[in-house]
């Protein structure tokens, strides 16, 4: 089956510093990929959705210069949290849309972001 | 814009049991997809099943299946013989067709499995 890896899958950083995130299909290609975040015991939001070589479709109220997206490859995109502050700590999941199967997004296991 | 309805928060079966989970959504297309996603304690989602708007037949998928009615817009999933492993929030999620579609996901329904 199709495989997404999530890297990595717990941080802890001090505030005011940035963060990377890694989200890679493993066994297919994958022009888009999505972002969302994940509040304890509630649903997820998407934050926005990564289109490869070309920019982001952020989501409205999710800030673009506060959660930069890269999706420079058909099988990575990245999500950077810039100048990280605690309101910013929450779980954060990507998925990857399968060409193939079209439709179906499968995703990683997710980042647990704690931020100090 | 879609919007898509879990109206039990909470629901609880016992080993072998069969129960089903609710979902109904709002749409104006006509063609669309419908998918249960699981997420176990772990956090990690993982696909249940898929059905296709255009396609009378109700998914199976061993022993997951659902009760697709597209007049009604309510596509519930039926979970037989559960099992511990079982035990997850279940979130219904509704997707467009095209080569971007972005899921819209209801509220989940978090499923407890007894001994």
């Amino acid at each position: 089956g199709a495989v997404v890896s999530q890297h990595p899958s717990w941080v802890i950083c001090k505030s005011g510093t940035s963060v990377k995130i890694e989200c890679r299909s493993l066994d297919f290609q994958a022009t888009t990929m999505f972002w969302y975040r994940q509040f304890p015991k509630q649903s997820l939001m998407l934050m926005a959705t990564s289109n490869e070589g070309s920019k982001a479709t952020y989501e409205q109220g999710v800030e673009k210069d506060k959660f930069l997206i890269n999706h420079a490859s058909l099988t990575l995109s990245t999500l950077t949290v810039t100048s990280a502050h605690p309101e910013d700590s929450s779980f954060y999941i990507c998925s990857a849309r399968d060409q193939q199967t079209k439709n179906i997004q499968y995703f990683g296991a997710g980042t647990r972001l704690s931020v100090l | 814009a879609q919007t898509v309805t879990q109206s039990q928060p909470e629901m609880s079966v016992q080993e072998a049991e069969t129960v089903t989970l609710s979902c109904t959504y709002d749409t104006s297309e006509n063609n669309y997809y419908l998918f249960w996603y699981k997420q176990p304690p772990s956090r990690q989602m993982i696909l249940v099943i898929r059905q296709e708007a255009y396609k009378q037949q109700n998914a199976t998928e061993n022993r997951f299946s659902v009760n697709f009615q597209k007049a009604a817009k309510s596509f519930s999933l039926k979970i037989s013989d559960s099992q511990l492993g079982d035990t997850a929030m279940y979130f219904c999620a509704f997707g467009r067709t095209g080569t971007a579609s972005k899921l819209t996901f209801g509220t989940g329904t978090r499923l407890q499995v007894t001994l």
